[in-house]
């Protein structure tokens, strides 16, 4: 049963870099599968940030492009978010999935609330 | 604002049948498979239906999923106080080459 586990800090300065791994558990990255990154800001609904397939291959949400990394470290077995030049609509709780698809999200971790403020 | 538009909120009595509409576009819903994620207040989402009418092991056959021309549709049969929650269509929009998501549907089990 995969299992995944989103970490980082809680709290961002407006315009620093928003760092985030999602540890997964179960099922080894390099293996398969496509691994994302959602958002939900406090009490809206949900945002796809992009997906890494586990050869590498990125797929970025074009309103976020500019500012987002996505990467896997398969030695690591996890997943990593880079947002860069934060602001206030940064402020979410992100979630890491795995993924059959790209818009197909089948496990999930239990998501990280981010705030960006001073 | 979301491409794929689905009604704040939806409700029904237990027993009932309920359906959550989702309306998009030929680039999206037209033209790509819709899934539907169900997320119970404080969880994480929950992957309810993909590729429009699949249902993922574990998920009962009370809900079904459905999808006519640039609409969808998320259908609970015999409903249940434990499926009041927030109701996600999303699908792949091949205009805007991204995911989207629908602005979602809170249902309320009466």
């Amino acid at each position: 049963q995969v299992q995944l586990q989103e970490s980082g800090p809680g709290l961002v300065k407006p315009s620093e870099t928003l760092s985030l791994t999602c540890a997964v558990s179960g099922y080894s990255i390099s293996s398969g599968y496509y691994w994302g990154w959602i958002r939900q800001p406090p009490g809206k609904g949900l945002e796809w940030i992009g997906t890494v397939y586990h050869s590498g291959s990125t797929y970025y949400n074009p309103s976020l492009r500019s500012r987002v990394t996505i990467s896997v470290d398969t030695s690591k077995n996890q997943l990593s978010l880079r947002l860069i030049s934060v602001t206030a609509a940064d402020t979410a709780v992100y979630y890491c999935a795995r993924q059959i698809s790209l818009a197909v999200g089948t496990a999930w971790g239990q998501g990280t609330l981010v705030t960006v403020s001073s | 604002q979301s491409v794929l538009t689905q009604p704040p909120s939806a409700s029904g009595t237990p027993g009932q049948r309920v359906t959550i509409s989702c309306s998009g576009s030929s680039s999206n819903i037209g033209s790509n498979a819709v899934n539907w994620y169900q997320q119970l207040p404080g969880t994480a989402p929950k992957l309810l239906i993909y590729t429009t009418n699949q249902r993922p092991s574990g998920v009962p056959d009370r809900f079904s999923g459905s999808k006519s021309g640039t609409s969808a549709s998320l259908a609970i049969s015999g409903l249940q106080s434990e499926d009041e929650a927030d109701y996600y269509c999303a699908a792949w929009d091949d205009s805007l080459k991204g995911v989207e998501f629908g602005g979602g549907t809170k249902l309320t089990v009466l």
